[in-house]
C-alpha cells in the first residue's frame, strides 16, 4: 500500500485556471505537508499542518490555498495559475514532532502554459 | 540563501567505486538528514543524524557530522548503478515540529 499519495500524477493547465492536487497518507501521522520542487531540484517548504491545523506557512502566494479535511488529507488548491508556477509539488508526512522522518508521496508534475 | 549546499553538484563514477559527497549549511541544526530521489520519484529517506552525534551507519551508507564546521558527508560504499539518483540534505532546526530546509542535491551517475 502506497504510504502517502497524492494525485494527479501530471497536470498540465492554462494560465488562470484554478487546480487542486490530493493527497492522502495511511501512515497514522499527525503532521503533513507539502513541498515545492523547481526545474533546478531545489525543494522548499510551503505548508505544514498538524492535526488539521496551519502550523507552518512559508511565504507563498495566497493563491496558493491548503485545506485539511481529517489529519489523513491535504489538499493543494491554486488559483489563476501562472507560468511560474509550474513545478513538482510533493505531500509529505511525519509523525509529530521534530527529528522525524518525513515519508514524501511521489509528486505531482504541474505545467502550466 | 539556502541552508545546506551540496558538493558537488555532479557525480559520475564506476560501479564498485565509493561515492562521497557532501553538505554545508549555515545555522544550528536539531539534526540533518539525507535523502534520494530517483528520476520522476518523490523523495526516500536515507539516515538521520542527531546534532550530538558524530557519525552513523546504514548498510552501505556512512554519514558523519562536524557541527563545528557545520558540514556532513554522505559516503555510499561499493556503489551499484541502483544508486544512480540525486541526494539531498536537508537540516531540522525547529524545536518543535519537523521543518526541513534541503540542498540543491547532488546528482550521481554511477556507471556500469
Amino acid at each position: 500500500d502506497t504510504a502517502v499519495s497524492q494525485t494527479p500524477k501530471y497536470l498540465v493547465t492554462q494560465m488562470g485556471n484554478d487546480k487542486s492536487i490530493k493527497c492522502e497518507q495511511n501512515l497514522g501521522h499527525d503532521t503533513m505537508y507539502w513541498y515545492k520542487q523547481d526545474s533546478k531540484k531545489f525543494l522548499k517548504i510551503m505548508f505544514s499542518y498538524n492535526n488539521k491545523e496551519l502550523i507552518i506557512n512559508e511565504t507563498v502566494p495566497n493563491r496558493f490555498s491548503p485545506k485539511s479535511p481529517d489529519k489523513a488529507h491535504l489538499n493543494l488548491h491554486i488559483n489563476s495559475l501562472e507560468l511560474g508556477d509550474s513545478a513538482v509539488y510533493f505531500c509529505a508526512s511525519s509523525q509529530q514532532g521534530y527529528g522525524n522522518t518525513i515519508y514524501f508521496g511521489e509528486g505531482s508534475w504541474l505545467t502550466v502554459v | 540563501s539556502q541552508q545546506g549546499e551540496e558538493d558537488p553538484q555532479a557525480l559520475s563514477i564506476q560501479e564498485g567505486e565509493n561515492a562521497t559527497m557532501n553538505c554545508s549549511y549555515k545555522t544550528s541544526i536539531n539534526n540533518l538528514q539525507w535523502y534520494r530521489q530517483n528520476s520522476g520519484r518523490g523523495l526516500v529517506h536515507l539516515i538521520l543524524i542527531r546534532s550530538n552525534e558524530r557519525e552513523k551507519h546504514s548498510g552501505r551508507l556512512r554519514v558523519t557530522l562536524d557541527t563545528s564546521k557545520k558540514s556532513s558527508s554522505l559516503l555510499i560504499t561499493a556503489s551499484r548503478a541502483a544508486d544512480t539518483a540525486s541526494y539531498f540534505c536537508a537540516t531540522d532546526v525547529e524545536t518543535s515540529g519537523s521543518r526541513l530546509t534541503f540542498g540543491e542535491g547532488t546528482q550521481l551517475t554511477v556507471n556500469p
